[in-house]
């Protein structure tokens, strides 16, 4: 079974970087698909950040495009990301996912981790 | 960037009611449209696929449709499980775009 998990700080000073890991188990992030990450705002509404694909290339919301960065490190099956310059706008639940623009876009998930950017 | 405008934001409705959240694209989009049921502190997940296709192990009374740039989730007998969010989103173009959700409550 695809499980995803995320994992990071819960609390980040405005003007820091926020940094967070999914963890992929059940799949080889290497073998296939694209690799997302995705936000939840206070409020309902949801922003895609970007992905790495299998292949290590990257894609990014243009919105985010000068502050977020997405890496990966294929020996541990894991993908980062990396959002720099945070401000209290950016306090969201985070989650991975697997896909981006697919028959299935975004077909697992991980279960999300708060984020509040707060001093 | 596409708009997708998502309505109602909220909703109450009763068990056994017919219920139907839409979403309107700012352009053109074709089928390229899923929607998301969200239950509080779970991860998304898929419900209807390519507008209308109905995703593995999905009650049947779900049900998607497209009228032009109108895209429907029905939810033909409302059940207690189904209260949750319901987050519709394109992915005809980059970025892919979510609609504003909808609560959808008990009565």
């Amino acid at each position: 079974e695809i499980q995803l998990q995320e994992s990071g700080p819960g609390l980040v000073k405005p003007s820091q970087s926020l940094s967070l890991t999914c963890s992929v188990t059940g799949y080889t992030i290497t073998s296939g698909y694209d690799w997302s990450w995705i936000r939840k705002f206070p409020g309902n509404k949801m922003e895609w950040m970007g992905y790495i694909s299998y292949s290590g290339s990257t894609n990014y919301n243009p919105s985010l495009k000068s502050r977020i960065s997405i890496t990966r490190d294929t020996s541990k099956n894991q993908f980062f990301l990396q959002l720099n310059s945070v401000t209290t706008e950016d306090t969201a639940t985070y989650y991975c996912a697997r896909g981006a623009m697919m028959v299935i876009p975004f077909d697992y998930w991980g279960q999300g981790v708060m984020v509040t950017v707060s001093s | 960037d596409i708009q997708m405008t998502q309505s109602p934001s909220s909703m109450s409705a009763s068990l056994g009611d017919r219920v139907t959240i839409t979403c309107q694209a700012s352009q053109d989009i074709g089928n390229n449209l899923i929607w998301f049921q969200q239950k509080p502190g779970k991860s998304p997940r898929p419900m209807i696929y390519y507008a209308t296709n109905l995703a593995n192990g999905v009650p049947s009374r779900f049900s998607g449709s497209r009228s032009g740039s109108d895209y429907s989730l029905t939810i033909s007998s409302l059940e207690s499980e189904d209260m949750a969010d319901y987050h519709c989103l394109q992915y005809k173009q980059y970025p892919p775009t979510f609609g504003g959700g909808t609560k959808l409550e008990l009565k």
